[in-house]
Formats: structure tokens, C-alpha cells, sequence
């Protein structure tokens, strides 16, 4: 099966930028979407094919796929972007594929 | 607007059983596949299994594979997830989720129910 991983958590500074990233093999020729899942809540889609933002979605998230990794970058990181975020793509084998997720932390 | 509206969950036994509905609205519910996508506490999110808009294909994650079946009734605007011999790994909150026409991702999803398994 599909494996797609991300770093358990990052730590980010108010108004630094904060990249994630999320490995599988060959990702790159695959479609890659972020979601973003805030405490109790369910997870909201941020970027969709690699890189389009769906309407609503601040400038400030950002995402791109190459090789065997895809990255979801947020500049000028706020308190509002504390969250959970997975990465996703769909194998022919595994269907839908979750990554492992991150936690942003917000210092 | 879209409202994806879970129901059924609580707590079971292991081996017990229970059968999850979505009811959808704001949207033609027959013209959308469909998936449940599960989370178990504290961890991430995991497929578990879809349905093509006209019920004619499913798929099941392995994992889940003879234990949870999937269906829907278009006519009722409703998901099913018809879960048995649940096991405590089992417990978590389950999504209803539709996929974007034409696309491989999610675009809506439900505010999900919490099954326990537990004795």
C-alpha cells in the first residue's frame, strides 16, 4: 500500500513561515491536497492539486509537489493556523492515502 | 449550503455491531460518490471505504475489508455504514465525506459520530 509520510509536528514563530512536508514515492507525478482539522473539528481542504487554493483560503498557504515530496508552506504564520494538517493523494491500489499528519504549533 | 448530518454511533461491545447514516443536503446527493473516513483518538485520519454516486462500485479499505459495508439510498439522501464484530481498534469518529466531482479529494465533510468499542 500507499505510504505518505509527514514530520509529527512543527514549531513556528508568529509571522514566520512554517513548511511541511509529506513523502511518498514518486509523489510527485501524483495529485497532492492539504487539509487543515483544528481540536474537535473536521478537516477543511486548503489546497487542492498540488497547489490550487479553494475560495476562502488566505494567500498566505501555499503548496508544491516534485520528486518524492510534496511541501504545504504557510508564510507569516498566525495563532489562528495552530492545527492538524494532513497531506492526501489517491494510489490505484490504495484508494484514498492519508499522510501521517503534523501538528503546527504556534510558539 | 452543503450539510453532511452523521448518526448512529455510541458505544458497543467488541463483536457487537451498528450501523451508521449520513444525511446529506444543499446538494443533488445521487450526482456525488461518497466515503466514510474514520480517526481514532488521538490519531490521523483513515480512509475506509467509498461508493460511486450510483452505488454501483465500492471500495473497502483492507484493513476493514468484510467487517464494514458501505451503501446508500439515493431517493433518501443518505450514506450508510453497516459496521459488525467491531473491535476495540474499531473505536474512533467516524467521517461522512463527499468527493469533488471529476476529482480525487475530499471537498465536504460531516461533523462526525464517535463509535466506542468497548467492554
Amino acid at each position: 500500500s500507499y505510504v505518505l509520510t509527514q514530520p509529527p509536528s512543527v514549531s513556528v514563530a508568529p509571522g514566520e513561515t512554517a513548511r511541511i512536508t509529506c513523502g511518498g514515492n514518486d509523489v510527485g507525478s501524483k495529485n497532492v491536497h492539504w487539509y487543515q482539522q483544528k481540536p474537535g473539528r473536521a478537516p477543511v481542504l486548503i489546497i487542492s492539486y498540488d497547489s490550487d487554493r479553494p475560495s476562502g483560503i488566505p494567500e498566505r498557504f501555499s503548496g508544491s509537489n516534485s520528486g518524492n515530496t510534496a511541501t504545504l508552506t504557510i508564510n507569516r504564520v498566525e495563532g489562528g493556523d495552530e492545527a492538524d494538517y494532513y497531506c492526501q493523494v489517491w494510489d490505484s491500489n490504495s484508494d484514498y492515502v492519508f499522510g501521517t499528519g503534523t501538528k503546527v504549533t504556534v510558539l | 449550503q452543503v450539510q453532511l448530518v452523521e448518526s448512529g454511533g455510541g458505544l458497543v461491545k467488541p463483536g457487537g455491531s451498528l450501523r451508521l447514516s449520513c444525511t446529506a443536503s444543499g446538494f443533488i446527493f445521487r450526482d456525488y460518490d461518497m466515503s466514510w473516513i474514520r480517526q481514532a483518538p488521538g490519531k490521523g485520519l483513515e480512509w475506509v471505504s467509498d461508493i460511486t454516486s450510483n452505488g454501483f462500485i465500492i471500495h473497502v479499505a483492507d484493513s476493514v475489508k468484510g467487517q464494514l459495508i458501505i451503501s446508500r439510498d439515493n431517493a433518501r439522501n443518505s450514506l450508510y455504514l453497516q459496521m459488525k464484530d467491531l473491535r476495540v481498534e474499531d473505536s474512533a469518529v467516524y467521517y461522512c465525506a463527499r468527493h469533488r466531482t471529476y476529482g480525487d479529494y475530499i471537498d465536504n465533510w460531516g461533523q462526525g459520530t464517535l463509535v466506542t468499542v468497548a467492554s
